[in-house]
């Protein structure tokens, strides 16, 4: 059973482009969590989606972030015209359909705006 | 606002000894606590959770203790291995939210020869 999986692992940009971030939940996880890490401090949360619906996006900023789940395929954490403050570990991770509080990581996807 | 954060930042033991991170939490409203390991470049790695309504839970050479009176939670780690050196974190939740989890910000244990 695979874990989660992210990509890219590492993503450059420059100011102005748009970013994009995949996350394969694990298999039999429908619910999906993002997270993103400054250096040497705490991850913070984002977004928590099911498939299909963003159930809590609190932890999104206002502007420029978004994030979906569709019914096939992996989910997507998308920042558009991309400031160099979004430079940061953007982790993934997912817990299994039926309810449980365990959440497992995936490996992050370091972006750096340049 | 409430948080959840760390004593030490740092914590340097010798291989074989016993380790013990420690984690100060201010949300009473938490009763699901998670210790993660981050190695560096990777994600956090799971350890070991413990619920509001236990005390204490071990695990496989790891212990976690709750004390919901002080709002203190501990992660010990028997007979420290090279292999344990990364940065721990941990993790709450409260109840009845979406799960999300808030994070303290880090010890890096690091392990001596």
């Amino acid at each position: 059973n695979a874990g989660v999986m992210q990509n890219p692992r590492h993503l450059v940009r420059r100011r102005g482009q748009e970013a994009r971030l995949r996350c394969s939940p694990m298999k039999g996880h429908s619910h999906v969590y993002w997270y993103r890490q400054l250096p040497e401090e705490g991850l913070k949360f984002m977004v928590y989606l099911q498939k299909e619906n963003i159930i809590d996006e609190s932890g999104m900023p206002k502007e420029r972030f978004s994030a979906e789940f569709p019914k096939e395929g992996p989910s997507i954490l998308r920042i558009q015209q991309v400031v160099r403050g979004d430079s940061a570990a953007y982790f993934c991770a997912s817990s299994p359909l039926v309810y449980t509080d365990t959440q497992y990581f995936g490996p992050g996807t370091r972006l750096t705006v340049l | 606002g409430e948080s959840v954060g760390l004593h030490l930042p740092t914590l340097s033991v010798q291989e074989g000894d016993n380790s013990i991170i420690n984690c100060a939490y201010s949300n009473s409203a938490s009763d699901y606590f998670i210790w993660y390991k981050q190695e560096s470049g990777k994600g956090p790695q799971f350890i070991i959770d413990i619920r509001s309504n236990m005390d204490k839970r071990q695990g496989q050479r790891v212990t976690v203790l709750l004390n919901k009176t002080v709002k203190h939670l501990s992660l010990q780690i028997a007979a420290t291995q090279p292999g344990d050196s990364a940065v721990y974190f941990c993790a709450e939740s409260p109840s009845g939210s979406a799960r999300q989890l808030t994070f303290g910000s880090g010890t890096q244990l690091t392990v001596l020869p």
